[in-house]
């Protein structure tokens, strides 16, 4: 079915060191995906993107990796810092008859531990 | 500021009672989409619309309903079929149906009470 899905529903690190968050999607025709940060009672905030065509990419602190191989995600952060503390989630474009949505994932917590 | 607006952010429906919660958007953006989120749980697509006067059912769409008269506006309305609608509702915009540009709101908490 339509689902996009993550191995660890939380995980603890310590202020300073990285984090890795790992995300399976189902759709290989999936050409887009976004990690997403939430906070308790707002909505997704937009961290970083990547498209099929790459298998990595950096932004400011955090680095998203895709394997299409094995369809797989993750979303690194260096330097994990306690603002960093939220619910992280993956999401990929699923394409389906010229129709374009977002599938989310069910989400990781990370807490960061100072 | 070019954004995404959702009203109200808290609301309360009495059971049988049909609600609408409303999505703005002023970023041009073609494509609209609301989703639904329960607590510890993820986001479930609603409906979605790429274009005025078009929409789709999204995977749970029993006992909600659209519009999209307006390319900044695509109001969520949930019915008295919708068994259980308390969940906080997240509705979205990008600026192609492919997905470019995907900017959130900030959400609308709807309690039944």
């Amino acid at each position: 079915g339509e689902s996009v899905g993550l191995h660890l529903p939380t995980l603890s690190v310590q202020e300073g060191d990285n984090s890795i968050i790992n995300c399976a999607y189902s759709n290989s025709a999936s050409d887009y995906f976004i990690w997403y940060k939430q906070e308790s009672g707002k909505g997704p905030q937009f961290i970083i993107d990547i498209r099929s065509n790459m298998d990595k990419r950096q932004g400011q602190r955090v680095t998203v990796l895709l394997n299409k191989t094995v369809k797989h995600l993750s979303l690194q952060i260096a330097a994990t810092q306690p603002g960093d503390s939220a619910v992280y989630f993956c999401a990929e474009n699923w394409s389906e008859d010229s129709s374009y949505k977002l599938i989310f994932g069910s989400g990781t917590r990370l807490l960061v531990r100072p | 500021d070019g954004g995404i607006t959702q009203s109200p952010k808290y609301l309360f429906r009495k059971e049988g009672q049909n609600v609408t919660l409303s999505c703005e958007q002023n970023l041009n953006h073609d494509a609209m989409y609301w989703y639904r989120q329960d607590p510890g749980q993820g986001l479930r697509l609603i409906y979605y619309s790429q274009i005025v006067n078009d929409f789709q059912k999204g995977d749970i769409a029993e006992g909600y309903s659209v519009s999209r008269e307006k390319k900044e506006s695509f109001p969520l309305t949930v019915t008295s079929a919708q068994k259980n609608p308390t969940a906080f509702y997240l509705c979205a915009s990008s600026i192609t149906s492919q997905g470019d540009g995907y900017t959130f709101g900030s959400g609308t908490r709807l309690t039944v009470v």
